[in-house]
């Protein structure tokens, strides 16, 4: 079946750190692939996303590459930032129907 | 700005006492969904409406009831909250055109969290 691997946190990093978070998965077909940032107290913000093999999907600095080859979206910051701290969450759609398959969510905190 | 708005974003309830969660959307999306979160898990999708057509995921309570009486809104009611129903509850919308390969991004709102004493 269809599934979202991330890596566990917490992830704690120091300011301006490089950020990876790493996200695999297994589906059939070709599923389109997300990041979402929870922050705390707040509801899911879609961070980025891309819908096909090898797209790039961008945002306030993150970026993720859909790899079919290795059937990753492995996230990444080339500096991170204290506002960065907060739970992201990698999930892909599901065929033939509206629900997302969810990865645990890799709580990232910032420190000064 | 377009968005999904949730009131209230705080709910205190009585154990057993009915309460309802609304959510209202200006981005005409034909797809609502709503979503249990628990401790910043993963959410749990509990059923989503495609237009006027109701959906329940297989392991939703029957506890758990929604009505949509327009495009633009929501509701989840909660016939009698038990203590294990406190968490955050998440409404999302998306707009879906028909075919195989309609999957679009949904968009959430800030959520609902609801206390249960």
């Amino acid at each position: 079946g269809n599934s979202v691997t991330q890596m566990e946190g917490p992830v704690t990093l120091s300011e301006e750190a490089f950020l990876t978070i790493n996200c695999t998965y297994t589906a059939t077909g070709y599923p389109s692939l997300f990041w979402y940032v929870q922050y705390p107290g707040e509801g899911l913000q879609l961070l980025l996303k891309a819908t096909k093999a090898d797209d790039k999907g961008s945002n306030k600095g993150f970026e993720a590459t859909y790899r079919k080859e290795t059937t990753s979206f492995h996230l990444e910051k080339g500096s991170v930032q204290v506002s960065d701290s907060a739970v992201y969450f990698c999930a892909l759609n599901k065929d033939s129907n509206y629900q997302l398959i969810w990865g645990a969510g890799t709580k990232l905190i910032i420190k000064p | 700005d377009a968005m999904v708005i949730q009131n209230p974003r705080y709910q205190v309830t009585q154990f057993g006492k009915p309460v309802t969660l609304s959510c209202s959307q200006t981005l005409n999306h034909n797809v609502m969904y709503w979503y249990q979160q628990k401790s910043s898990q993963a959410p749990k999708l509990l059923f989503h409406y495609y237009d006027k057509d109701f959906n329940n995921e297989a392991d939703t309570p029957d506890n758990f009831q929604s009505r949509r009486p327009n495009t633009s809104f929501c509701f989840l009611d909660i016939r009698s909250p038990g203590l294990g129903d406190a968490a955050m509850y998440l409404c999302a919308t998306s707009k879906e055109e028909s075919g195989p390969r309609s999957r679009e991004t949904q968009y959430f709102g800030p959520g609902t969290r609801l206390l249960v004493l």
